[in-house]
């Protein structure tokens, strides 16, 4: 089925160690972006790309790396996990640059630093 | 900063009940977006405002944007346990000269039978 596909659903960490979260979409869209979902907090921008090659940062970009070598992928690379980074990770992707255009989400990875 | 306030944070009500979720900001947004979300599973579109005024009807659920383009409301008719879930509004304009969307946090529904 086409969409948004996310790897792994579940991961525990220890501190300091260092990760990376699979993201690919089959749908040819052009604009890709990583959302974290902490209680309370809402869904907050990490990093996003709006096509193969150029990546920007979003609200909360600390302690990540993102690339885009190609449309299809959007790895997010933790550089050496924290507890604070435990939370719920999203990728999202839209056909087109306009935001009016919805977003396809993927259905996360929960993630654990001990 | 733009911020997008949702209210109620949860609302439980039963079976055959209506409700309305309202989401407000001191900003004016491009469109506004309402999402579903149950758990263990990403956000899902549900609708997309665009135009001050707008009205949309998905089934039950009714989606008004304000005239403003400040506010937007979802109204469920006569709910169901299968409208259980997390709805979010997101609302979309351009900050430091690029298009963002902005999430409120969140209405928790539950239905019980």
């Amino acid at each position: 089925n086409a969409g948004v596909t996310q790897t792994p659903k579940f991961q525990v960490l220890k501190t300091g160690q260092s990760m990376t979260l699979q993201c690919a979409q089959d749908m040819n869209h052009e604009y890709m972006s990583w959302y974290r979902q902490d209680p309370g907090m809402g869904l907050r921008l990490i990093h996003y790309s709006v096509g193969a090659g150029i990546t920007d940062q979003g609200e909360v970009p600390n302690g990540y790396n993102v690339s885009r070598s190609t449309t299809e992928d959007f790895p997010l690379r933790l550089l050496s996990a924290a507890p604070s980074q435990t939370s719920v990770y999203f990728c999202a992707s839209r056909q087109h640059l306009r935001i009016n255009y919805g977003y396809t989400f993927g259905s996360g990875t929960r993630l654990t630093v001990v | 900063t733009q911020l997008l306030e949702q209210s109620p944070q949860f609302l439980s009500i039963q079976e055959g009940e209506n409700l309305t979720v309202y989401c407000n900001s001191s900003s004016v947004f491009s469109s506004l977006q309402w999402y579903r979300q149950e758990p263990g599973e990403g956000p899902v579109l549900l609708v997309t405002v665009v135009t001050g005024g707008e009205v949309k009807k998905l089934k039950r659920l009714t989606f008004q944007f304000g005239d403003a383009r400040k506010d937007s409301s979802l109204h469920i008719t006569a709910a169901q346990p299968g409208d259980t879930g997390l709805y979010l509004c997101a609302g979309g304009g351009t900050q430091g000269g690029s298009e963002k969307l902005v999430f409120g946090k969140g209405t928790k529904l539950t239905v019980n039978p």
